[in-house]
């Protein structure tokens, strides 16, 4: 059973278009996150949910919307897209709490192109 | 959160240990040395984390000095499955904040 799941895998659409990724976690964490890792390789947070609540936002384009329908999903939306955006995304979870030293588990990405 | 160094790639024999350095010289008393994992193609894996003292679990051994300035991150058998780029990260409250640098990219070889 995997961990934390993502969907899709790739996706390849056109600049300007609005695109979604899933995550879903069944670890039974509270906390969730998504990264990005760029072509240089570079992976960089850019958002957490604890239960349902926003907790991180570094700096991210409004363009980018995350959803947390519960505290088991986070998912990433995105309008319009723009070839900047081209990078692979990777969802995350992890206990949560007051836990200091906490293990992330990720998901397997999501490689967006955008053309 | 304080600066990692690694280097760039690594070469190890399959079956020989892997030891894969780090240097935090500028590590404040209250922050952890983690190590992660990526596989290519796979999402980043936990590997092990530590404070002051030395930790070991099924996957490797952490070895961090006296003064807490560096660490050695040790496979003991290094096999094929285990060439993956290799991060190091310190910092005090992970709360999702990791930041990945370049990392060492390990080749195990047959």
């Amino acid at each position: 059973d995997t961990a934390v799941s993502q969907t899709p895998k790739y996706l390849v659409t056109q600049m300007g278009n609005d695109k979604s990724i899933k995550c879903e976690q069944n670890l039974g964490h509270d906390t969730m996150y998504w990264y990005k890792q760029d072509s240089k390789k570079f992976l960089k947070i850019m958002f957490s949910y604890n239960n349902k609540e926003l907790i991180i936002n570094e700096t991210v384009p409004n363009r980018f919307s995350p959803k947390s329908p519960d505290k088991a999903h986070l998912n990433l939306h995105i309008n319009s897209l723009e070839l900047g955006d081209s990078a692979v995304y990777f969802c995350a979870s992890s206990q949560g709490g007051t836990a200091i030293n906490e293990k992330l588990f990720f998901g397997s990405g999501t490689q967006l192109s955008v053309l | 959160d304080a600066k990692t160094t690694q280097p760039t790639s690594m070469d190890c024999a399959e079956g020989r240990a892997a030891n894969l350095p780090c240097n935090h010289s500028t590590i404040s008393g209250n922050e952890y040395v983690y190590w992660y994992r990526q596989i290519h193609s796979q999402g980043p894996q936990y590997i092990i984390h530590g404070l002051k003292n030395n930790e070991t679990n099924e996957m490797a051994s952490l070895i961090i000095t006296e003064d807490r300035k560096s660490s050695t991150l040790i496979l003991p058998h290094a096999t094929l499955r285990d060439t993956a780029v290799y991060y190091c990260i310190a910092l005090y409250n992970q709360g999702g904040k990791l930041i990945f640098g370049q990392g060492t990219e390990l080749s195990v070889k047959p």
